[in-house]
């Protein structure tokens, strides 16, 4: 069955540029999903379709999709994006999500 | 606007059943499929399947096969998620999310724009 990988954990430095990155065979062929989970809270959708943001995502937020490898891509990182993010794909009627990437702010 | 809103916390002995509810408000029920995704605590996202509202039809993830069972009211817009033999493995928070599809891209696209807040399924002896 199809899987999607991600990095456990990044670090970044408010104001700075956040990669986090999303990999399966041939992601690009498919579409990427990312989605942003604070503590105690319900997922949310910050860019579906590899690089579009959905209505009130701050545009810091965005995405790209290529050969093996999706990213997404937080530009001047504020203490309020520290958050768990999960890629998600489909593939073959599934939906499969990667592990999740820890983004800490420091 | 979408709302989707979950039954409360549950707690259950192993081998028993649970079903958990998800209400949706703010748009045509039938115009979108309700998934349900369930996370543990400390873990990750586990897609468990789906149901159309309006054909009825569902998929479930292998590991679910035979253990689950998801149902729609059209009539109150609720989805429902059974889940039988449950062991502690199960104890988890169980979300249901709002199904977006588009066929008109590059490769075919599915998606969840709307969840609901989670409902707590313990189980425990």
């Amino acid at each position: 069955s199809y899987e999607v990988t991600q990095s456990s954990s990044v670090s970044v430095s408010p104001g700075q540029t956040a990669s986090i990155t999303c990999s399966g065979d041939r992601l690009g062929d498919k579409y990427a999903y990312w989605y942003q989970q604070k503590p105690g809270q319900s997922p949310m959708l910050v860019i579906y379709e590899d690089n579009k943001r959905p209505s009130g995502i701050p545009e810091r937020f965005s995405g790209s999709n290529s050969g093996n490898t999706a990213t997404l891509t937080i530009s001047g990182t504020q203490a309020m994006d520290e958050a768990d993010y999960y890629c998600q794909a489909w593939d073959s009627s599934t939906v499969m999500f990667g592990g999740g990437t820890k983004l800490t702010v420091l | 606007q979408v709302q989707l809103v979950q039954s409360g916390a549950e707690m259950k002995e192993p081998g028993a059943s649970v079903k958990v509810s998800c209400k949706a408000s703010g748009y045509t029920f039938t115009n979108n499929d309700i998934n349900w995704v369930r996370q543990a605590a400390g873990q990750g996202l586990e897609w468990m399947g789906w149901t159309n509202p309006n054909s009825g039809n569902r998929g479930y993830a292998q590991k679910f096969q035979g253990r689950v069972t998801m149902t729609t009211d059209t009539s109150i817009s609720t989805a429902y998620m059974e889940l039988r033999s449950l062991t502690s493995e199960d104890t988890a928070v169980y979300y249901c999310a709002r199904g977006r599809s588009d066929s008109s891209g590059h490769s075919y696209s599915y998606y969840f724009d709307y969840w609901g807040q989670g409902a707590l399924v313990t189980v425990s002896s």
